[in-house]
């Protein structure tokens, strides 16, 4: 069955530092990898994806993530942390194109100014 | 990307009574998903919406409890029947094209059951 973990139930930055939130992805198959992110009384919001090709991708708002085969990761990065960037992340993975995602449990993302 | 509408916002309901939730997508999608999150946690799939036919619902939910239409591409509804104050949380639609497309989601009801 597929399924994602992120270790890390918070993260705490210095506004301006470099930003890391955590997720590997359990083995089977080539996968589709999602990260969302949800502000307070809201629903979740896109940020990037990986399908295939570059390992390194862009997402918005500065994100980018990079998908690690081997170590079946694709953990999410920002070089300079804002304040603005305080909510919950979600990563999620998919296995097929007409099949369902499964997200992991999410980490509380917290720049401090 | 689509934008999801969903409504109520928010509903503080009585046991015993039933709410219907209304998911409207401005563009034709192919999928159509319920989810229900506790505030600061994760998604657990309730069921996906098939237009024109039966949803189909995950390990867990059934039917009777959270009946489901989806009449066209673009709109679909979850009811939470015979409510009790563990039915409380916050229900979301989600949708997206096929292939290997992102999901977008709406805003969320939260449900408060007394």
């Amino acid at each position: 069955a597929q399924s994602v973990a992120q270790p890390e139930d918070q993260v705490n930055v210095a506004e301006g530092n470099p930003l890391t939130v955590k997720c590997t992805y359990s083995v089977s198959g080539n996968p589709y990898l999602f990260w969302y992110v949800q502000y307070p009384n809201r629903g979740l919001q896109f940020l990037l994806k990986y399908i295939t090709g570059d390992n390194l991708v862009k997402g918005s708002y500065g994100f980018e993530a990079e998908f690690n085969k081997s170590q079946t990761s694709f953990h999410l990065k920002k070089p300079s942390a804002l304040v603005s960037d305080s909510a919950l992340y979600f990563c999620a993975v998919r296995y097929t194109n007409a099949g369902k995602s499964t997200f992991g449990d999410g980490t509380t993302l917290t720049v401090k100014p | 990307s689509a934008v999801i509408s969903q409504k109520p916002s928010r509903d503080i309901c009585q046991r015993g009574t039933s709410l219907t939730i209304q998911c409207q997508v401005d563009s034709q999608v192919t999928m159509m998903f319920w989810y229900r999150q506790q505030p600061g946690q994760s998604l657990t799939l309730i069921a996906t919406a098939n237009q024109g036919s039966e949803a189909t619902y995950e390990s867990g939910f059934v039917i009777d409890k959270f009946p489901i239409s989806r009449p066209n591409l673009t709109f679909s509804t979850l009811t939470v029947s015979n409510m009790s104050p563990e039915d409380s949380s916050i229900y979301l639609c989600s949708s997206r094209t096929g292939g290997n497309t992102e999901a977008f989601f709406g805003q969320g009801t939260r449900l408060t059951v007394v």
